[in-house]
């Protein structure tokens, strides 16, 4: 059972805009930079956000990243079809002295 | 080009062993934290354990911890889980990611990943 939670799933039509939020504690998110990553169907995860709001080069800035406290959101923007896919958020939990993922967010776009 | 490529991966009956290696190039990988990331067919994502540059930090989850040891050979670029006691609900794909920094406690900032190999525990 993660320690992160996250929507089960959202959904919005093409060219409109989705918000995932991760929600966690003082000991993960609160205190330790979050990562988002996505994961296309039969694909292996990639890397879209890294300390809370930094995108690697070639991920397009529709993809947004922000933390408040003890909560982490991703946005995108301009939802296009290609955006369907599962997105985790990920930090470090300094409690349990491991990493931990969030429960996965499926986005569709209707 | 970075390329991770896991190998070791099958069947195996509860309560047997398995090895698990990552073989890493196209990076120096004596300079960055390597991870063992894990997912069960369908399912969500389980960070599984962490290795240091130098090996001088390992860190594992509780649901693995006393019976899964992480470790690596800078000589051979490589990257191993040795799991023992394996349960029917260690049944995942494994996936050998790199970290962008060389310490544990990481990041999470995992910035290339394997193919990952299938491990089915099942009598």
């Amino acid at each position: 059972q993660s320690v992160l939670t996250q929507p089960p799933s959202v959904s919005a039509a093409p060219g409109q805009k989705v918000t995932i939020s991760c929600s966690g504690s003082s000991s993960n998110i609160g205190n330790n930079f979050v990562s988002w990553y996505q994961q296309l169907p039969g694909t292996t995860p990639k890397l879209l956000i890294y300390e809370n709001n930094k995108r690697p080069s070639g991920i397009p800035d529709r993809f947004s990243g922000s933390k408040s406290g003890t909560s982490a959101t991703l946005g995108i923007t301009g939802l296009q079809t290609g955006d369907e896919a599962d997105y985790y958020c990920g930090t470090w939990d300094s409690s349990l002295s491991a990493g931990v993922f969030g429960t996965g967010t499926k986005v569709t776009v209707l | 080009e970075v390329q991770l490529v896991e190998s070791g991966g099958g069947l195996v009956q509860p309560g047997r062993s398995l090895r698990l290696s990552c073989a890493a190039s196209g990076f120096t990988f004596d300079h960055y934290a390597m991870h063992w990331v894990r997912q069960t067919p369908g399912k969500g994502l389980e960070w599984v354990s962490g290795i240091s540059w130098n090996s001088d930090s390992v860190a594992y989850a509780d649901s693995v911890k006393g019976r899964f040891t992480i470790s690596r050979d800078s000589a051979t670029n490589s990257l191993f889980l040795q799991m023992n006691s394996l349960r029917n609900e260690d049944t995942a794909l494994y996936y050998c990611t790199k970290d962008h920094s060389p310490t544990v406690p990481a990041s999470i900032r995992f910035d290339h990943w394997g193919q990952g190999a299938l491990v089915t525990v099942s009598s």
